[in-house]
């Protein structure tokens, strides 16, 4: 199975509009961490949003939002007021084992192309 | 900028040359990490160094890659004989290593290999 499942290949938005990206993830280990990245055409990755398995709230960042609904292991990220700079892939990463030193590795999802339409 | 850096950001070269890529983390970050990125799919974990320590390594990375870290500050990944499946955009990632929930992983602009 698939740890992480993003369901979504591609998404067109208008711009101005709000959008969610779907994630799904898959883990038998109870303390976990869940990751958004946005990655531009110029290749570089950048850390959006994190939520902890343990955390009682959902987080929020600015524009960003993560709606976590952890017993149907899902981790969406939503996006307000979309912009044209918005528009990039979007990848969805698990951290497992966060009570273990030295399993650090993130595991990612396949991604969904966002475009935001002027 | 204080970011990841990588260098160089484009390789091409004829299969079973070798190529080395460096990488620069954000300074005093402990944790440094190389993944893999081919067309379409998203990063796969190969490696990641505690300071000089090389703690865990991925499957795919088979004896013709080594990665180093000597001075717990750079590192580099070398590629063995490359084989045209080897195409690929080489991510390195850092991240603080002083908090064990919330270490977050920030990423370099790559390296992208293109074995002719």
């Amino acid at each position: 199975a698939q740890k992480i499942t993003q369901t979504q290949p591609g998404m067109f938005v208008q711009e101005k509009e709000a959008v969610t990206l779907d994630c799904t993830y898959d883990t038998s280990d109870p303390s976990y961490g869940l990751f958004w990245y946005k990655q531009p055409s110029s290749g570089e990755m950048i850390f959006l949003i994190y939520q902890g398995s343990y955390d009682q709230q959902n987080a929020t960042e600015g524009r960003y939002s993560l709606n976590f609904q952890k017993a149907r292991k899902s981790a969406n990220l939503v996006i307000s007021a979309s912009q044209l700079g918005d528009s990039a892939m979007y990848f969805c990463a698990m951290r497992e084992g966060l009570e273990n030193f030295g399993n650090e590795k993130l595991t990612f999802g396949t991604g969904t192309r966002l475009t935001i339409i002027p | 900028d204080t970011g990841v850096s990588q260098n160089p950001r484009h390789k091409i070269t004829k299969r079973g040359q070798n190529v080395t890529f460096r990488c620069d983390p954000i300074s005093e970050h402990n944790r440094l990490y190389w993944y893999r990125q081919t067309l379409g799919q998203g990063p796969e974990f190969l490696t990641y160094f505690q300071n000089e320590a090389q703690l865990e390594k991925s499957r795919l990375l088979s004896d013709r890659f080594s990665a180093e870290r000597p001075k717990g500050s750079f590192s580099t990944l070398e590629i063995q004989r490359t084989e045209q499946g080897d195409s690929a955009m080489y991510l390195c990632a850092s991240s603080p290593g002083t908090t064990q929930y919330t270490d977050t992983q920030y990423f370099g602009p790559g390296t992208r290999l293109t074995v002719l």
